[in-house]
């Protein structure tokens, strides 16, 4: 079953770089690393996704392992607006699988 | 932008009713998902849909639900039988056809089983 692990809650100051880690040793070489974020009442919102390669997009950038047991989710400078759950996921052949998140807090 | 739409927001249904909640997912996407969450847990997969017949289900997709595709753009969800414990937000979710590409989110239906 493949599974990720994550800090349930982590906080960080306004207009500061966050590094949200994290753990996916489960993984296989074909799983791509999904990052979604959901803000409260409304539905994950996709963020970034990788294989291998770090990724950079106009929201986040994705740092992955080399040994892709691990992947970190890297937001350069937060905002009030990135408050919400953040969620690493496998996407694995029919399904997105979603760990706990972690919930970041902004703070102004 | 493109997005999925879900219909209704909220819904209210008595113990035992069947429901059915639908999605409109992107016009050329060709995966389909549905999942839930309890309020303050976390988001569950119940079914993926694909070329007209279910690819993957969870434990939760038991004999009360299923899942249509009546029409070529709709994508609906019927619980037969509701039960308390069905109370949930349901997300349906679209994606492309190709093996690297996001899923995108509807806004969910509050389902509350009274």
């Amino acid at each position: 079953d493949a599974k990720t692990t994550q800090p349930n809650s982590m906080e960080s100051n306004e207009e500061e770089p966050v590094h949200l880690p994290c753990n996916h040793s489960t993984i296989s070489g074909t799983d791509y690393i999904h990052w979604y974020r959901q803000l409260p009442s409304q539905g994950p919102e996709y963020v970034i996704h990788g294989l291998t390669s770090n990724v950079n997009n106009r929201m986040a950038s994705l740092a992955i392992a080399e040994d892709r047991k691990s992947s970190t989710l890297i937001l350069h400078r937060a905002t009030l607006r990135d408050a919400a759950v953040y969620y690493c996921i496998f996407h694995t052949g029919n399904q997105f699988y979603f760990g706990t998140g972690t919930s970041l807090t902004v703070i102004p | 932008e493109p997005e999925v739409t879900q219909t209704p927001s909220h819904q209210v249904t008595q113990m035992g009713q069947e429901v059915i909640l639908r999605c409109v997912p992107i016009s050329n996407h060709l995966y389909f998902y549905w999942y839930r969450q309890i309020l303050g847990q976390k988001v569950e997969f119940l079914v993926s849909f694909y070329n007209n017949e279910i690819s993957e289900k969870s434990e939760i997709f038991d004999d009360q639900f299923s899942v249509e595709r009546p029409d070529g753009s709709n994508f609906t969800l019927k619980i037969r039988s509701t039960k308390l414990e069905d109370s949930a937000m349901y997300f349906c979710a679209s994606r492309g056809r190709r093996m690297n590409t996001e899923a995108f989110f509807g806004q969910g239906t509050r389902l509350t089983v009274v």
